[in-house]
């Protein structure tokens, strides 16, 4: 067990609908981050917080959007949902925001869009 | 878009077996490389962070070697047992940059 937490484990929905995934990160980490693996691409980083605010972005899509509370919880959102953005969606966590830093997932959230 | 590979795809050897596996990066800009061990239905599971050329760490029955210069690292794995089987992740990152960059993984698995 990393430590961090992710709810909810399955979501299934339609196209067309808008869902949240909530992270809470390692007691003390300031740093958390979002990661998408499809069926057939590996780990793609989406975006990171750093105590609030948004300190790096990946490949994430123009319908995806995501923030971090004042208590660092993180939530992404996802929405006017395609089959493509079926996935398991990962959130990891780290102390601070440096290359160095390990970051610890949590068990993921596996979406399904039908 | 950092270019990562990782070979061999998947690996089958028998218990007992020592194995070793690659990650290839790009030399330019490197910061730091991290390796990751990913057991099916569990989330990735933090190995080694590696920054200094020539750097070795070792747990276990695992260890990694880094070369910055030619952008290369290795993972072996000594006396191969069933619970090693895995994938296994490398993601390096540029700068001072935290963001990771994963290849896609070699898939081991150990039989007995």
């Amino acid at each position: 067990d990393s430590g961090v937490t992710q709810t909810p484990k399955h979501l299934i929905t339609a196209t067309g609908q808008r869902v949240t995934l909530r992270c809470s990160p390692r007691s003390g980490d300031l740093s958390v981050y979002w990661y998408q693996q499809s069926l057939d691409q590996g780990l793609q980083f989406l975006i990171q917080y750093y105590n609030g605010e948004e300190r790096a972005k990946g490949n994430i899509l123009e319908r995806f959007s995501a923030q971090q509370f004042p208590d660092l919880h993180s939530e992404l959102n996802l929405s006017s949902l395609e089959l493509g953005d079926s996935a398991l969606y990962f959130c990891a966590s780290s102390v601070v925001a440096g290359g160095t830093d390990t970051q610890y997932f949590g068990p993921g959230t596996r979406l399904t869009v039908l | 878009i950092l270019n990562v590979e990782q070979s061999p795809q998947s690996l089958h050897v028998q218990e007992g077996d020592s194995t070793n596996f690659t990650c290839s990066f790009p030399s330019s800009n490197f910061y730091a490389l991290h390796w990751y061990r990913w057991e099916t239905a569990k989330s990735p599971e933090a190995l080694f962070v590696m920054t200094l050329n020539g750097d070795e760490k070792k747990k276990g029955r695992i260890s990694a070697t880094l070369n910055t210069k030619e952008g290369y690292s290795y993972l072996y794995i000594k006396g191969s047992q069933p619970e090693d089987s895995a994938t296994y992740l490398c993601a390096p990152n540029t700068g001072t940059a935290s963001k990771l960059t994963f290849g896609t993984g070699t898939r081991l698995q150990v039989t007995l």
